[in-house]
C-alpha cells in the first residue's frame, strides 16, 4: 500500500481565494509529481521535482506554483483560484534509485472553484 | 518533448482477450509503465518494461519494442472489474519526468 497522502480530498472554494493543496509521502521518494486530470480525460503533468529545492514545470502550462523544501512534502499553491482551475489534482512520487520503481499516486484532490 | 498515443476506447466481452496498443516518441527513454485507473480513483501500477520483449504478470502481459516505439498491454480472461481506463506512461531522459498518454477506456460487456 502506497504511503502518499493528499489533503483535502474535496474542496469547493470561491473565485479569487488562495489555496494550497497538500501532498506528503513517507516512502523517502526523491521524485514527486503533480498531475491535473479532468473527469474522463487524460493526466497532464503540471509540475515535478527530483529532490529538495528542485522544481520543474511539466508539459501543461499551469498558473499554480509548487515548492519542495522537504523530501516528503510537495505542496501546490494557487494564488487566486478561478473557475478554470476546477479539476482533479493528483500527486505522485517515485524512487530514482531504481528506474523501474513505479510512481505511487495519492487519492487526489477534487477542486471546484465557484 | 514526448508524444504518446493510444486508442480512446475499446469494448470486449467477458472472458475474452483485449490488446491495448501504445506508440511513443520521446526525447529520452527510461522505461514504459502501464497503469489502471477506475473512474474517480487514482491510477494503480500494472507493469513496467525497459527491455524489449514480453513481461507476464497473471492475466496481464505487457510488450515493448524500443526500436519501434511501441508497447501493448494484453488483458486475458476479461472480467467485469477490468472495465477501467488503461494508461501508458513513459519515463523520459534522466528518469525525471513521467508522462502519460491519453488513456484507453475499456468496457467489458457480459
Amino acid at each position: 500500500e502506497a504511503d502518499i497522502y493528499q489533503t483535502p480530498r474535496y474542496l469547493v472554494i470561491g473565485t479569487g481565494k488562495k489555496i494550497t493543496l497538500e501532498c506528503s509521502q513517507t516512502m523517502g521518494h526523491d521524485k514527486m509529481y503533480w498531475y491535473q486530470q479532468d473527469p474522463g480525460m487524460e493526466l497532464h503533468l503540471i509540475h515535478y521535482s527530483y529532490g529538495v529545492n528542485s522544481t520543474e514545470k511539466g508539459d501543461l502550462s499551469s498558473e499554480s506554483t509548487v515548492s519542495r523544501i522537504r523530501t516528503e512534502h510537495f505542496p501546490l499553491t494557487l494564488e487566486s483560484a478561478r473557475p478554470s482551475h476546477t479539476s482533479q489534482y493528483l500527486c505522485a512520487s517515485s524512487d530514482s534509485s531504481d528506474v523501474d520503481t513505479e510512481a505511487f499516486f495519492g487519492q487526489g484532490t477534487r477542486l471546484t472553484v465557484v | 518533448g514526448q508524444n504518446i498515443d493510444q486508442p480512446t476506447e475499446m469494448t470486449a466481452t467477458e472472458g475474452a482477450i483485449v490488446q491495448i496498443n501504445c506508440t511513443y516518441q520521446t526525447s529520452g527513454f527510461n522505461g514504459l509503465f502501464w497503469y489502471q485507473q477506475h473512474a474517480g480513483e487514482a491510477p494503480t501500477f500494472l507493469s513496467y518494461n525497459v527491455l524489449d520483449g514480453l513481461e507476464e504478470k497473471g492475466r496481464f502481459s505487457s510488450f515493448l519494442s524500443r526500436s519501434k516505439g511501441y508497447s501493448y498491454l494484453l488483458l486475458k480472461e476479461l472480467q467485469m472489474k477490468d472495465s477501467a481506463s488503461y494508461l501508458c506512461a513513459v519515463m523520459g531522459a534522466a528518469g525525471n519526468k513521467l508522462t502519460f498518454g491519453g488513456g484507453t477506456r475499456v468496457l467489458v460487456k457480459p
